[in-house]
């Protein structure tokens, strides 16, 4: 079954420090992948995705992901943490094989940056 | 463009009720979807649509009812709800179409249903 990862129910970050959220999926071929952000009480917002192309994708607000093909991982990165960006992140996937526009979806990451 | 709009924002009901969640997008997508969500589970596939008079059941279809009418409109119907479709609703819309490039979704602000 197709399915997204992500390990940690938690991150917890000083304010200052670089972050990763961490996301690995099972899908065949090579999917679509996406980074969503949601903030108390709304809806998801959308941070980056990879299409094809460089490994390294930046996204809004200074984030940043790192395709792995070989370790079929989509980890999510920041150099200097906010307190602003504690928050729930989702990674989420799209078959390549998919003619439709569905996503799968890790159960979510939730991100907590100190000051 | 207002982008997602969704409503009630709220919603108590009784089992055995109905009700419709609406759902409108004023951004001309093509797709649209709904999806539960529930601690711990991520985002969860309940029906979609690839353009108007066309939709299909995701992965937790049961119970509930879809129709596309127009671009613009997708409600959600709950034919007779009970306490596990207690959960936060997302209707979501995108540009995605078979052979277009590859667009990320637009999220309503949700709909918060507790079924007693």
């Amino acid at each position: 079954a197709q399915s997204v990862a992500q390990p940690e129910d938690q991150v917890n970050v000083a304010e200052g420090n670089p972050l990763t959220v961490k996301c690995t999926y099972s899908v065949s071929g090579n999917p679509y992948l996406f980074w969503y952000v949601q903030y108390p009480n709304r809806g998801l917002q959308f941070l980056l995705k990879y299409i094809t192309g460089d490994n390294l994708v930046k996204g809004s607000y200074g984030f940043e992901a790192e395709f792995n093909k070989s370790q079929t991982s989509f980890h999510l990165k920041k150099p200097s943490a906010l307190v602003s960006d504690s928050a729930l992140y989702f990674c989420a996937v799209r078959p390549r094989s998919s003619n439709t526009g569905k996503l799968i979806f890790g159960q979510g990451t939730t991100l907590q940056v100190k000051p | 463009n207002a982008g997602v709009t969704q409503t009630p924002k709220f919603q108590v009901l009784k089992t055995g009720q109905s009700m419709t969640l609406q759902c409108a997008q004023d951004m001309n997508h093509e797709y649209m979807s709904w999806y539960r969500q529930d601690p711990g589970m991520g985002l969860r596939l309940i029906h979609y649509s690839v353009g108007a008079g066309i939709t299909d059941q995701g992965e937790v279809p049961n119970g509930y009812n879809v129709s596309r009418s127009t671009t613009e409109d997708f409600p959600l119907r709950l034919l007779s709800a009970a306490p596990s479709q207690t959960s936060v609703y997302f209707c979501a819309s995108s540009l995605s179409s078979p052979g277009s490039p590859i667009y990320e979704q637009y999220f309503g602000p949700g709909t918060r249903l507790t079924v007693t």
